[in-house]
């Protein structure tokens, strides 16, 4: 199995900053990976695929980066509605999720 | 609008069976993989299986091979998560998911996901 790490795995951060969020497979996943956003009692929603395409109707302020077995999840500046726990998954073979950041107000 | 919707909360006791069910709709639902997350409380996501409804093909995580059925009738379009015998181990929320190309393997990701169903297992 490929096993999904993901740092930090709190987060405390103002409105308008920038946002890094870090993600690494134990193996080589070229470009499989996915973002995901979810919000408490709420279903996960896609931003990112293949490690950068971000999804439609995703804020551009949201980017993704990364191959092979590190990739990083950007917000460029913070905005209230993006407090949120993310997760990244792994889709080279069947799929993981890492453990997520949650991202909360300091 | 495209949408999966799933069956309501459940509460059952250990050792009982149990299908949930996922209806997709403003989609060709036979040509995109659907799959199955669990969430257990305050806890993060879990990769269960999919299902191509359009030959039923099915591959699981190898954490959830022999413990779960996943199944799906084209017909209806509706994909189903089943237990044979329930463990309070089972609570958690479940998530149905479709992935994101038609006609495509079954590695990629989820795009479009269902409102999740709560089941709850306690003797």
């Amino acid at each position: 199995d490929i096993q999904m790490t993901q740092s930090p795995s709190t987060l405390s951060a103002s409105v308008g900053d920038r946002v890094t969020i870090t993600c690494r497979a134990s193996q080589s996943i070229s470009s499989w990976l996915a973002w995901y956003q979810q919000k408490p009692g709420k279903a996960p929603k896609l931003l990112i695929y293949k490690a950068s395409s971000l999804e439609s109707g995703v804020p551009s302020r949201f980017s993704g980066s990364g191959s092979g077995t590190e990739f990083t999840l950007t917000i460029s500046s913070l905005q209230p509605d993006d407090f949120a726990t993310y997760y990244c998954q792994q889709y080279n073979s069947y799929s993981t999720f890492g453990p997520g950041t949650k991202v909360d107000i300091k | 609008e495209v949408q999966l919707v799933q069956s309501g909360a459940e509460v059952k006791k250990p050792g009982e069976s149990l299908k949930i069910s996922c209806k997709g709709s403003g989609y060709s639902f036979t040509t995109y993989w659907i799959g199955w997350v669990r969430q257990v409380p305050g806890k993060g996501l879990e990769w269960m299986g999919i299902i191509y409804p359009g030959d039923s093909d099915t591959r699981f995580s190898p954490s959830f091979q022999g413990q779960v059925t996943i199944s799906a009738d084209k017909s209806i379009s509706t994909a189903y998560l089943q237990w044979n015998s329930l463990k309070a181990s089972d609570t958690a929320m479940y998530y149905c998911a479709r992935l994101r190309r038609a006609y495509s393997g079954y590695d990629d990701a989820f795009d479009i996901w269902g409102q999740g169903t709560v089941v709850t297992v306690s003797s």
